[in-house]
């Protein structure tokens, strides 16, 4: 079956723009992750969805990023007035339920370049 | 908090055996996972410990013991397509499965 996808692959952006990230999960998946991984070292956790709510948001870096999951499916990450410091790799990954056995399941990443 | 210590790189030959160990300390502990990572890929998982003592899975093995905050992965007769990183991911008590990633262990297999 189809794994978890995330759109764009690639987006370059000018500093100061906005941008949406997409993660499409595994169908059935009610749990969905973002993490952000930067060259060199492992993803960081940045907001976990159940549902349509966001259960934990603790990892979002501060109040330019935001993440929504209205029908309980699809997920956009949205950036505004982009920096810098903002490029990395963009994962979302999803599992089953949400349960702390459960295998979370990574999309291929969207690659952020804020120039 | 939760601090993960990782070797940064490791070489090995192909056909050979290779320990890679991580370390860590979290508030509470639900269990430990391993994912592999390609480079320009996402993570796929490997292996997950809740117990004590060795779990093997063909030529990747993992092992666990809570008292001492260890943990290694171990791969026997290494591949080249085996290169990648290597991310312990320890998980505290969260009420749900939050991963939290070490900066991973570069394995570079040669010939």
């Amino acid at each position: 079956g189809a794994g978890v996808s995330q759109t764009p692959s690639n987006k370059v952006t000018e500093k100061g723009k906005y941008v949406e990230l997409r993660c499409d999960p595994i169908s059935g998946h009610t749990a969905l992750y973002w993490y952000r991984q930067s060259l060199g070292q492992g993803p960081e956790f940045l907001i976990y969805f159940q549902g349509t709510g966001a259960a934990d948001d603790s990892g979002l870096p501060n109040d330019r990023f935001f993440a929504v999951r209205p029908e309980g499916s699809v997920s956009t990450l949205k950036i505004q007035r982009t920096e810098r410091g903002d490029s990395a790799v963009y994962l979302c990954a999803s599992s089953l339920q949400g349960g702390v056995t459960d295998t979370q399941y990574f999309g291929p990443g969207t690659r952020l370049t804020v120039l | 908090g939760q601090n993960i210590d990782q070797p940064t790189e490791m070489t090995a030959t192909e056909g050979a055996i290779v320990q890679i160990n991580c370390t860590y300390q979290t508030s509470g502990f639900n269990g430990l996972f391993w994912y592999q990572q390609h480079a320009g890929e996402a993570p796929t998982f490997l292996s997950y410990n809740v117990l004590d003592g060795l779990e093997e899975k063909g030529r990747f093995s993992s092992f666990l013991s809570r008292s001492k905050g260890y943990s290694y992965l171990l791969l026997k007769e290494l591949q080249m397509k085996d290169s990648a990183s290597y991310l312990c991911a320890p998980q505290g008590n969260t009420g749900f499965q939050k991963l939290v990633f070490g900066t991973g262990t570069r394995l570079l297999v040669s010939p």
